[in-house]
């Protein structure tokens, strides 16, 4: 069974200054990585996905992540943080390449950007 | 990207009776649709798996008969909350995928009292 640890529940960082929303995953086989992000009683906006290829992947918003099979790490990052990025942010994993598998989430991070 | 429409986005009803939430993807046929629930300040959870034509397939603990869910179309899928109380009060998400990608309702805000 796939699984996704999201460490942090709250990171806090100064606007301007980058981020790091931290994920690690566990799953038998390839997995398929993405980022979702939440506002409040809004549904999941896709942030960018990874697939296969290169290992650090662009998305939305000026966001992007780094694969890295060994640590089983798929880090979400931003060079620099916008008040409005302040979201909860989730990172999701599926065994199978196949659309008909459903996403494991982890259990969010909310990110606070501090003007 | 694909548009997964959810209605309604929020709905407050009495206990003991029943609410219908419809999740539609607007430009994309979904064979497989899949409803969530979220509690406050937590993760999306697994409720079950539509399938369109066919029974679906639910996840462990869920309850069939008070989560009814019905994929009649390749663009809809319904989720009944039947006899709904107060502790069925959350928030209700759809999904559907194209290619590998996973598209999203709005959610809806189920409030029994």
């Amino acid at each position: 069974a796939q699984s996704v640890a999201q460490p942090e529940d709250q990171v806090n960082v100064a606007e301007g200054n980058p981020l790091t929303v931290k994920c690690t995953y566990s799953v038998s086989g390839n997995p398929y990585l993405f980022w979702y992000v939440q506002y409040p009683n809004r549904g999941l906006q896709f942030l960018l996905k990874y697939i296969t290829g290169d290992n650090l992947v662009k998305g939305s918003y000026g966001f992007e992540a780094e694969f890295n099979k060994s640590q089983t790490s798929f880090h979400l990052k931003k060079p620099s943080a916008l008040v409005s990025d302040s979201a909860l942010y989730f990172c999701a994993v599926r065994a199978f390449i196949s659309g008909n598998t459903p996403l494991v989430f982890g259990k969010g991070t909310r990110l606070s950007v501090i003007a | 990207g694909a548009v997964v429409s959810q209605h309604p986005s929020w709905v407050i009803c009495k206990s003991g009776t029943s609410v219908k939430i419809e999740c539609r993807s607007l430009d994309f046929q979904a064979t497989t649709m899949f409803w969530y629930r979220q509690f406050p300040k937590q993760s999306l959870m697994l409720m079950a798996t539509s399938n369109e034509g066919s029974k679906a397939t639910y996840e462990q603990g869920v309850e069939k008969d008070k989560f009814l869910i019905n994929h009649a179309s390749l663009t809809l899928s319904t989720l009944t909350v039947t006899s709904a109380h107060p502790e069925d009060s959350s928030f209700y998400i759809c999904s559907a995928s194209l290619m590998s990608e996973a598209f999203f309702g709005q959610g809806t805000r189920l409030t029994v009292v």
